[in-house]
C-alpha cells in the first residue's frame, strides 16, 4: 500500500494561494494520485487527479515531480468556503485489483481566515 | 454531479437494535464501498463490492455485514447495535473496469447508539 503523509493542519488568509503537499514514497508504477475535499458531516468530494507532471482544472492544480514520490495540491485565491479537510489518495484498482489499495490518509485541515 | 444516496442521514438508536443503512447509486457503477469515519479522524474501509454477489471485508474489522443483490444497491446491516458502533458511515462508488481512484461519495449516515 502506498502510505501517504500530509501536514495535519494549515492556516491561510482569503485571497492567498495555498499549497498542500503529500508524500507517498512507496507509490507504485500504476498508481494515480487523487485529491479530495471534505466538509464536516459530509462525504469527500473529488477535486483533481493526476499521474505525472501537472494537471489543472477549474478549481485546483496538481503538481507531481518526476519521481512521483510526492504531490502538491495548489488552490488559487482561497476563500472562507475552502475551509475543509483535504485528503491525498494514492492507488488504483484494476480489474480484480484490491480496493484496499484505495486507502485514505489522515488529511490536512485547511483553515482560511478572513 | 454524483448520484449516490444514503439514508437515513442521521440515526439515533438503542443498544441491541438491528439497523440497516441504505446506499444507492444511479451511475451504473460496478464497484461500491463502505467507509467508517469517527469525528476528526481518517476514513477506514470496512466493506467493498466489485459487483453483484461480490463483497469483501476492508482493512478495518467491522461487525457489520453487507449485501449486493442489485448493482445500484449496497446496504449495510448491524444485527445488534452497540455504543462502539457510533460513527459516520460513508458509502461510495466508482466506475467499472480500471479505477484510478476517483470515488463518488454519498453524504453519509451519522449513527449514534445509546
Amino acid at each position: 500500500l502506498a502510505k501517504t503523509t500530509q501536514p495535519i493542519s494549515m492556516d491561510s488568509y482569503e485571497g492567498q494561494e495555498v499549497n498542500i503537499t503529500c508524500s507517498h514514497n512507496n507509490i507504485a508504477t500504476n498508481d494515480y494520485i487523487t485529491w479530495y475535499q471534505q466538509f464536516p458531516s459530509q462525504g469527500p468530494r473529488f477535486i483533481i487527479q493526476g499521474y505525472k507532471t501537472k494537471v489543472t482544472n477549474e478549481v485546483a492544480s496538481l503538481f507531481i515531480p518526476a519521481d512521483r514520490k510526492s504531490s502538491t495540491l495548489s488552490l488559487p485565491r482561497v476563500s472562507l468556503s475552502d475551509t475543509a479537510v483535504y485528503y491525498c489518495l494514492v492507488g488504483q484498482t484494476g480489474l480484480g485489483g484490491s480496493a484496499r489499495q484505495l486507502t485514505f490518509g489522515s488529511g490536512t485541515q485547511l483553515t482560511v481566515l478572513p | 454531479e454524483a448520484d449516490i444516496y444514503q439514508t437515513p442521514r442521521y440515526l439515533v438508536i438503542g443498544t441491541g437494535k438491528k439497523i440497516t443503512l441504505e446506499c444507492s447509486q444511479t451511475m451504473g457503477h460496478d464497484k461500491m464501498y463502505w467507509y467508517q469515519q469517527d469525528p476528526g479522524m481518517e476514513l477506514h474501509l470496512i466493506h467493498y463490492s466489485y459487483g453483484v454477489n461480490s463483497t469483501e471485508k476492508g482493512d478495518l474489522s467491522s461487525e457489520s455485514t453487507v449485501s449486493r443483490i442489485r448493482t445500484e444497491h449496497f446496504p449495510l446491516t448491524l444485527e445488534s447495535a452497540r455504543p462502539s458502533h457510533t460513527s459516520q458511515y460513508l458509502c461510495a462508488s466508482s466506475e467499472s473496469g480500471k479505477n484510478k481512484g476517483k470515488l463518488f461519495f454519498g453524504s453519509g449516515t451519522q449513527l449514534s447508539v445509546l
